[in-house]
């Protein structure tokens, strides 16, 4: 079983809709869960982080955390064609501190 | 404050060649990642260093791999031989503290031919 899942897509969506990407995690002792936004040919850039059980806003983006289902996901509203990109789910474990990064969820926003 | 910095940006080399990336961290992030990503997968962990310490390095292809960070800061990754599978993007990150976020350097862009 891999630490980190994510569905790999490709996910499209229409401009100004919901986009949601989901996680799941192997490690019930994981601490830190991050979102990461990797355009093509560029490198991860940290969009989200949450560490608890709920949920965390910060502009149109909104993490879910359930550490009982060891699920996190991401929520995008309002997607607009520049949110199109690979999102990337990482997960800090309990263990060793590694951070372990999910296959990624490649997003289109259609205009 | 400055980013992570990596170079070169791009290499190409042939296979059984062998080749090496350096990485400056954020200043004052104790803890250096080098990942490497194949394109359309995500990042992979190679080695951790927390000062110059190894944490982890499991995943390192110990026969042709091989990376240290002197001093505690700048680190550099070295492949020697390389092989075809080789060919992906060197990532190189850095965060202040344990569960804190990692901040990813430009990355190097490998070519093994």
């Amino acid at each position: 079983q891999k630490e980190v899942e994510q569905n790999s897509g490709p996910l499209s969506v229409p401009e100004g809709a919901i986009a949601s990407l989901n996680c799941t995690y192997s490690d019930r002792g994981s601490q830190s869960f991050f979102w990461y936004r990797q355009y093509s040919g560029k490198s991860p850039e940290l969009i989200m982080s949450i560490y608890s059980n709920g949920d965390k806003e910060d502009g149109r983006f909104t993490a879910q955390l359930n550490k009982a289902s060891q699920y996190v996901s991401l929520l995008i509203r309002d997607s607009q064609p520049s949110d199109s990109a690979t999102y990337l789910c990482a997960v800090s474990q309990a263990s060793g501190n590694q951070f372990y990064f999910g296959t990624g969820t490649s997003l289109t926003v259609i205009p | 404050e400055a980013g992570v910095a990596q170079s070169p940006r791009y290499k190409i080399i042939e296979k059984r060649q062998s080749v090496a990336f350096w990485c400056n961290p954020i200043s004052g992030h104790a803890t250096l990642y080098w990942y490497q990503q194949i394109l359309g997968q995500g990042p992979k962990l190679l080695i951790q260093f927390q000062n110059n310490g190894v944490v982890d390095d499991s995943q390192l292809p110990k026969d042709r791999f091989s990376a240290e960070r002197l001093k505690g800061v700048d680190s550099t990754l070295k492949i020697q031989p390389a092989k075809l599978e080789d060919s992906a993007v060197y990532l190189c990150a850095s965060s202040s503290s344990f569960y804190s976020p990692l901040h990813f350097g430009n990355g190097t862009r490998l070519t093994v031919t």
